[in-house]
C-alpha cells in the first residue's frame, strides 16, 4: 500500500482558481469512483469536503471541486478565500480492502 | 449529529502497548457504519490504521496488520484500538472516525466524521 501523491504545496491569489492533483493506481484511485478529499486546519481534525470524487457535502461552499481523469483525482478550489488557506489530502479506498491517503498539500492563499 | 471522542494514555513506553478508545454519541455503533481509525505524526501526514464495520468485522492497513486491534464494545458504544511493540515512530494525533451518512460501498472506508484526535508520544 502506498501513499497516494500529492504536489507539497499549491498557492493562488485571492479570487482565482487552484487545482491539487492526487495521483495513485488503478487498484486505488483509477479503480473506484472512490475518493475523498479533506481540509485539514493547524491543530484541528480534517473536514470532508468531497466525497465520491465530485459530491459536496451538505455545507461545503460550491467553490470545491472534484474531479478524476484515469489514476489522477483533482480538486479544484475557485474564487479562492483567505479562509481556503489549509492543509488538504486526498483519500481513495483501495482493493484488498483498505483505505490510502495522499502525503498532502499546503494551499497558500497570497 | 454524530459525535467522536478519543481518549486513552498520552504517553506510552517504548515495546509496550497503545490503548485508545473512541466514545461515539448521536448513533449506535451497532446499527451500521464503518468505525476507524487514523493516525498523523507531528508534521507529517494522514495514515489509515484501519476499521471495523457495525458487526465486527475488521480491515488493517497492511504495513501495520501484525500489531494492530480493532474492536467494538457495544454496551458502552466505544470502540478501541490497540497498537502493540510500539516505537518512537508510532507517536502521532490519533483520529478516530466514521463513514458518512448514507455512504455505499468502498465509500464508506473513507472518513466522513472525526474525532478532534490526540496525541500518543512513545517514549522510554
Amino acid at each position: 500500500q502506498s501513499a497516494l501523491t500529492q504536489p507539497p504545496s499549491a498557492s493562488g491569489s485571492p479570487g482565482q482558481s487552484v487545482t491539487i492533483s492526487c495521483t495513485g493506481t488503478n487498484s486505488d484511485v483509477g479503480g473506484y469512483n472512490y475518493v475523498s478529499w479533506y481540509q485539514q486546519r493547524p491543530g484541528k481534525a480534517p473536514k470532508l469536503m468531497i466525497y465520491e470524487v465530485t459530491k459536496r457535502p451538505s455545507g461545503v461552499p460550491d467553490r470545491f471541486s472534484g474531479s478524476k481523469s484515469g489514476n489522477t483525482a483533482s480538486l479544484t478550489v475557485s474564487g479562492l478565500q483567505a479562509e481556503d488557506e489549509a492543509d488538504y489530502y486526498c483519500s481513495s479506498y483501495a482493493s484488498s480492502n483498505d483505505c490510502v491517503f495522499g502525503g498532502g498539500t499546503k494551499l497558500t492563499v497570497l | 449529529q454524530v459525535q467522536l471522542q478519543e481518549s486513552g494514555p498520552g504517553l506510552v513506553k517504548t515495546s509496550e502497548t497503545l490503548s485508545l478508545t473512541c466514545t461515539v454519541s448521536g448513533y449506535s455503533i451497532s446499527s451500521g457504519y464503518y468505525w476507524g481509525w487514523i493516525r498523523q505524526p507531528p508534521g507529517k501526514g494522514l495514515q489509515w490504521i484501519g476499521n471495523i464495520n457495525y458487526n465486527g468485522s475488521t480491515n488493517y492497513n497492511p504495513s501495520l496488520k501484525s500489531r494492530v486491534t480493532i474492536s467494538l464494545d457495544t454496551s458502552e458504544n466505544q470502540f478501541s484500538l490497540k497498537l502493540s511493540s510500539v516505537t518512537a515512530a508510532d507517536t502521532a494525533v490519533y483520529y478516530c472516525a466514521r463513514s458518512r451518512t448514507y455512504c455505499s460501498g468502498g465509500s464508506c472506508y473513507l472518513p466522513g466524521y472525526w474525532g478532534q484526535g490526540t496525541l500518543v508520544t512513545v517514549s522510554s
